[in-house]
């Protein structure tokens, strides 16, 4: 079983959609959570990054982590062509007992988005 | 945001060559920088985590005699990729951390074709 799961889709939207992208994961010493998103051939981008459970909003993205259920979503509402890339969820746990430091990146599987107009 | 760049931005090169990679950190240091190989429709596959000063900690399966890693500075690494083969055609992606230790910020990527 990979630490991380994250369907693959491919995902395909109408432009202004709701469009939902999970994660789950497997570790529970993963504290940070991270969305990237990725255009073909570009390095990822990262979007949103989230400590431990509870929500975040930026725009029109919302982050949601439940760690009692470990599992994350990315929200994004009134979803545009332009959204239209592999987003890749992300999750690393603390290097040292003050978790002043973080480690490597624990990636899911990434999601192709397509939002058609 | 942070910026990360990387250089060159795409290489070809013959079967047998090395071929250096530079990463670089523009408007942070960076303590931490780690190297990622990215096949066609797949997620990034960690090579090598490389911190400033010190030896590169490889992946387990990644060969650290043939993927060379140097962290000269807190803005700078080098991936070389020694006598290339066709397999290791791919797309490299670097990322850096800043002294605050939490968010990875992406270089563009480097696609290299080895003939």
């Amino acid at each position: 079983q990979k630490e991380v799961e994250q369907d693959p889709g491919p995902l395909s939207v109408p432009e202004g959609a709701i469009v939902s992208l999970n994660c789950t994961y497997s570790n529970s010493a993963f504290q940070y959570f991270m969305w990237y998103r990725q255009y073909s051939r570009k390095g990822p981008e990262l979007l949103m990054y989230t400590y431990s459970s509870g929500n975040k909003e930026d725009g029109r993205f919302t982050a949601q982590v439940d760690k009692s259920s470990k599992y994350i979503s990315l929200f994004i509402r009134d979803s545009q062509p332009s959204d239209s890339a592999t987003y890749l969820c992300a999750m690393s746990s603390p290097l040292n007992a003050g978790g002043t430091s973080y480690g490597k990146l624990t990636f899911g599987q990434g999601t192709i988005l397509t939002v058609h107009p | 945001g942070a910026v990360v760049s990387q250089h060159p931005s795409w290489v070809i090169c013959k079967s047998g060559t090395s071929v250096k990679i530079e990463c670089r950190s523009l408007d942070f240091q960076a303590t931490t920088m780690f190297w990622y190989r990215q096949f066609p429709k797949q997620s990034l596959m960690l090579m090598a985590t490389s911190n400033e000063g010190s030896k590169a900690t490889y992946e387990q399966g990644v060969e650290k005699d043939k993927f060379l890693i140097n962290h000269a500075s807190l803005t700078l690494s080098t991936l070389t990729v020694t006598s290339a083969h066709p397999e290791d055609s791919s797309f490299y992606i670097c990322s850096a951390v800043g002294l605050a230790g939490v968010e990875q910020f992406f270089g563009p990527g480097t696609r290299l074709t080895v003939l």
